[in-house]
């Protein structure tokens, strides 16, 4: 049974405008989230993150809300540019320190 | 390079072969660990290793055997694997008191096992 979700395999954004990541968790006693951007043939590099205690964090261009009573969060990138276009994987982190991945939303932004 | 490297890139293998996966890293991390990837899953951690002492096994089959001779250094060795173990394996690694925070991946050995 997933703990992480993302729903939507695939996203497809007009370059300048707003491209919104969604994920959805069910373990209410995860205290961290995460996001991370991977390229084809590299490995995944740390994005953005937000603590449990807050409902948004942004840096540049990047934006993350979460919504605790949803148990939902999203990552918000505007306004999206080329390089933008990557897997995204949301990740949540327990109290034991374990980490829980989605599988990855591919982003895809158009010219 | 991110500072975590990992070799091959991609490997070829039968089922009855031994193999190894080798990362490097040489960020100072006292962490390490090994992630599969496999088509439409998560990400599912296999092995933890804090301060060159594995912490966590998470029911990794047998024919997966880790190795950690040093804290730079983390060794994936495979024996008789079966196709559904073809996936993308990556290690990663961070400061252990900081690990959600300071993650940094390799990127990736592609398997496939015929």
């Amino acid at each position: 049974d997933q703990q992480v979700k993302q729903n939507s395999p695939s996203l497809s954004v007009q370059e300048g405008r707003i491209s919104i990541l969604n994920c959805d968790y069910t373990n209410s006693m995860f205290d961290y989230f995460l996001w991370y951007k991977k390229y084809p043939a590299e490995g995944p590099t740390f994005l953005i993150s937000i603590s449990s205690i807050k409902d948004k964090n942004e840096d540049g261009r990047f934006t993350v809300f979460l919504n605790k009573s949803a148990k939902h969060l999203s990552l918000h990138i505007v306004p999206s540019q080329p390089g933008d276009s990557a897997v995204y994987f949301c990740a949540a982190k327990n109290r034991d320190d374990k980490i829980i991945f989605g599988k990855g939303t591919r982003l895809h932004i158009l010219p | 390079e991110t500072g975590v490297t990992q070799t091959p890139r991609h490997l070829v293998m039968g089922m009855t072969n031994k193999k190894s996966l080798k990362c490097e890293q040489h960020l100072g991390h006292n962490a390490m660990y090994w992630y599969k990837q496999s088509a439409k899953k998560p990400l599912e951690l296999m092995f933890v290793y804090s301060l060159e002492e594995r912490v966590e096994n998470n029911s990794v089959p047998s024919r997966f055997s880790p190795e950690c001779p040093n804290s730079s250094h983390l060794f994936l060795h495979l024996h008789t694997l079966q196709p559904e173990d073809s996936a993308l394996y990556l290690c990663a690694s961070s400061h252990f008191e900081q690990g959600y925070y300071g993650y940094t991946f390799g990127s990736g050995t592609r398997l496939t096992v015929v």
